[in-house]
């Protein structure tokens, strides 16, 4: 099964730009890229998505390589409500499943 | 527009007991999925439903099942409680299948299920 990789923590300061990485080396041409978000005590909540081209939204943008074997999600300016576990997922078409990364514990510092 | 829907918020069960976890998705949405959370790790894909039929399972014994109903609500059963299965049991609701859309899936804030 194609899987994702994600560094388990990463720290920034407030107001400064985040680069979240994430491998997903085996992906197939169909498979989409997803990011979610999950805050303390909450369900986890939908940030982005997309499949070969970069894509923005008033939450985060979306950077995909062109081999699309990694993406990195980009909060372009980090608030202290930004801190929490980002989840890189992908969504295999072929096999109908939905393969969520480890997560990255995104720390954010006043 | 109410989000997605779980009861109950926590439920405490003693090993080899049944538990059953409810899920209302959001008005309109005919596909779920079932996540565990275990403390410290990350989701696992349990089930997908879909107008009423099981569509996918992950890699969880037989004991994990469930259903979907006519109104789309769903239902998560766990048979002979185990220690390992405390966890935080995550709903998610679709309007269809986001495999074909790659639309979003929208999470319920969970079911905290303990086992004693």
């Amino acid at each position: 099964d194609a899987k994702t990789t994600q560094p388990n923590s990463m720290e920034s300061n407030e107001e400064e730009p985040v680069h979240l990485p994430c491998n997903h080396s085996t992906i197939s041409g169909t498979d989409y890229i997803h990011w979610y978000r999950q805050l303390p005590s909450q369900g986890p909540e939908y940030v982005i998505h997309g499949l070969t081209s970069n894509v923005n939204n008033r939450m985060a943008s979306l950077a995909i390589a062109e081999d699309r074997k990694s993406s990195t999600l980009i909060l372009h300016r980090a608030t202290l409500r930004d801190a929490a576990v980002y989840y890189c997922i992908l969504l295999i078409q072929g096999a109908q499943k939905l393969v969520f990364g480890q997560g990255t514990r995104l720390t954010i510092n006043p | 527009e109410a989000g997605v829907t779980q009861s109950p918020t926590h439920l405490i069960k003693t090993r080899g007991q049944q538990a059953t976890l409810r899920c209302s998705p959001i008005s309109g949405h005919t596909s779920v999925y079932w996540y565990q959370q275990a403390l410290g790790l990350g989701l696992q894909f349990l089930l997908w439903y879909d107008e009423g039929e099981e569509r996918n399972r992950g890699n969880f014994p037989p004991r994990f099942s469930g259903r979907q109903f006519p109104n789309y609500s769903s239902e998560l059963n766990v048979n002979a409680l185990e220690l390992e299965d405390s966890a935080l049991y995550l709903c998610a609701s679709s309007p269809d299948r986001v495999y074909v859309g790659a639309g979003e899936l929208f999470f319920g804030e969970g079911s905290r299920l303990t086992v004693l």
